[in-house]
C-alpha cells in the first residue's frame, strides 16, 4: 500500500498565477481533507471532500477550491496566488462513510511545498 | 472544537519515558482527545486517541484525568526517532469526519 501520495513535491509560482495540487488517498479511504501549513505553524484545515462534494470548510477564501473524483483522488486549486499562500500543503485521507465517526484516524501525505514569488 | 494548551518545547533523555502534557479545560462531554506528531519534513502521523478511559497502543499511552480537563501522552522508552512536534487535538469527530484544529504543538527533543 503506497499510502497517501501527493504531487508535485515542490512548486514555484508567481503572484497572481493559479496552481493545482493533487492527492491520491490511501487504498480503501473515501474522504480527503486538505491543510495548509505555514512555516513554524501547525496545519490549518482548508476543506474536506466526501462523495465528490465539499463536506466541511475551514476559514479560507473562495480562491481555494477543490474537487474529488470518482476514484476518491482529489485536487486543490488556488487562484490569484498571494505571497502569503507560500506554505506546505498537506492532504489527508480517512475512511469515514456517510455518517462519520471518531474512530478512524486521518493519514497524511508528505505534502507539496508551494513557493509564491 | 475545544482549545488546547501545550508547552512549546520539552527535552527527554533517550531510553526514558517522555511525558507530554495537554490542557483542554473547555472540552465537552462528547469530544475526544487526539494526539498526532510531525517529524521534520513529513506529514503528521496519528498516535492515539481517547474519550474518558486511559488508552494504550504500540506507540504510546494516553492518560486522561477524571474531569477530562487535561491529558498526558506517554512515550514509554523514547528514541531519537521520537524527536518531533506533538499535537494535542480535541474534536468530536476529528478521527476522520472533521477537519482537525492544530495548535503549535510541543517540540519534543530526545537527547542521546
Amino acid at each position: 500500500d503506497a499510502g497517501v501520495t501527493q504531487s508535485p513535491t515542490h512548486l514555484i509560482k508567481t503572484r497572481g498565477q493559479q496552481v493545482t495540487l493533487r492527492c491520491s488517498p490511501k487504498s480503501g479511504h473515501d474522504t480527503v481533507s486538505w491543510y495548509q501549513q505555514a512555516l513554524g505553524q501547525g496545519p490549518q484545515f482548508i476543506f474536506q471532500y466526501y462523495e465528490e462534494e465539499e463536506r466541511q470548510r475551514g476559514n479560507f477564501p473562495d480562491r481555494f477550491s477543490g474537487h474529488q473524483f470518482p476514484n476518491y483522488s482529489s485536487e486543490l486549486n488556488v487562484n490569484a496566488l498571494l505571497l502569503g499562500d507560500s506554505a506546505l500543503y498537506l492532504c489527508a485521507s480517512s475512511l469515514v462513510g456517510r455518517f462519520g465517526g471518531p474512530y478512524n484516524e486521518q493519514f497524511f501525505g508528505p505534502g507539496t511545498r508551494l513557493t509564491v514569488l | 472544537d475545544a482549545k488546547t494548551t501545550q508547552p512549546t518545547s520539552m527535552d527527554c533523555a533517550e531510553g526514558r519515558a517522555a511525558n507530554l502534557p495537554c490542557n483542554h479545560s473547555t472540552i465537552s462531554g462528547n469530544e475526544y482527545v487526539y494526539w498526532y506528531r510531525q517529524i521534520h519534513s513529513q506529514g503528521p502521523q496519528y498516535i492515539i486517541h481517547g474519550l474518558k478511559n486511559n488508552e494504550t497502543n504500540e506507540m504510546a499511552s494516553l492518560i486522561i484525568t477524571e474531569d477530562r480537563k487535561s491529558s498526558t501522552l506517554i512515550l514509554p522508552h523514547a528514541t531519537l526517532r521520537d524527536t518531533a512536534v506533538y499535537y494535542c487535538i480535541v474534536s468530536y469527530s476529528g478521527g476522520g469526519a472533521d477537519g482537525l484544529t492544530f495548535g503549535k504543538g510541543t517540540h519534543l527533543i530526545i537527547q542521546p
